[in-house]
């Protein structure tokens, strides 16, 4: 059975800085992986989808790295605004499922 | 991208009433819908997995009589929350996906209050 943990659960930095979540998942037969940002209240806003075969991606000041036998993914974030302040959440897609298992989250906090 | 829409986005209802939520793929025809649910504070959890025209399969723990799933139409799938108790109060969140299943966009959620 997959499962998909995220650390650290929380994380509070000062604007400017450069931070990484992480995420690893207990079965490397994934279809995709796919980061999200949560907003309190809010559904999911997708930023990066990385297919298996794939080992990174990146849009704007984020990077997000696969790593699928060691099952890890990081995302990457450069120069923190208060404005990225939220739950990221990663999700792994199943091979033959797709259904989507969700990561605990991380809830980040950028400091002015 | 492909947008996906849920309705209502808030619903507040008495204990004991049934309470429908509506997915829509917008611009593509969604052959596989997936409604998930979110606690407070915790991460989401697939409750079903809906096939157009098909019955629903329900994820361990999920009851079926409890969250009626149905998927009429390519572009359309309803979560049907019946007798509802304040213990079903939560986050549903649905996705949908198309032909090959390989991206599945997801709806802005509708948040559930049971009094």
């Amino acid at each position: 059975k997959q499962e998909v943990t995220q650390i650290p659960a929380a994380l509070s930095v000062p604007e400017g800085e450069n931070l990484v979540l992480n995420c690893s998942f207990t079965d490397s037969a994934i279809y995709n992986l796919q980061w999200f940002r949560q907003d309190p209240g809010k559904g999911l806003t997708s930023l990066l989808l990385i297919q298996s075969s794939q080992r990174e991606q990146t849009s704007g000041r984020l990077n997000a790295s696969l790593d699928k036998s060691s099952g890890r993914s990081t995302l990457y974030i450069a120069a923190s605004q208060p404005g990225d302040s939220a739950t990221y959440l990663c999700a792994v897609s199943s091979s033959g499922t797709y259904k989507y298992i969700f990561g605990t989250g991380t809830r980040l906090k950028v400091l002015a | 991208g492909a947008v996906v829409s849920q309705h209502p986005s808030w619903v507040i209802c008495k204990s004991g009433t049934s309470v429908k939520i509506e997915c829509r793929s917008l611009d593509f025809q969604a052959t596989t819908m997936f409604w998930y649910r979110q606690f407070p504070k915790q991460s989401l959890m697939l409750m079903a997995t809906s096939n157009e025209g098909s019955k629903a399969t329900y994820e361990q723990g999920v009851e079926k009589d409890k969250f009626l799933i149905n998927h009429a139409s390519l572009t359309l799938s309803t979560l049907t929350v019946t007798s509802a108790h304040p213990e079903d109060s939560s986050f549903y969140i649905c996705s949908a996906a198309g032909d090959y299943q390989e991206t599945q966009y997801f709806g802005p959620g509708t948040r559930l209050l049971v009094l």
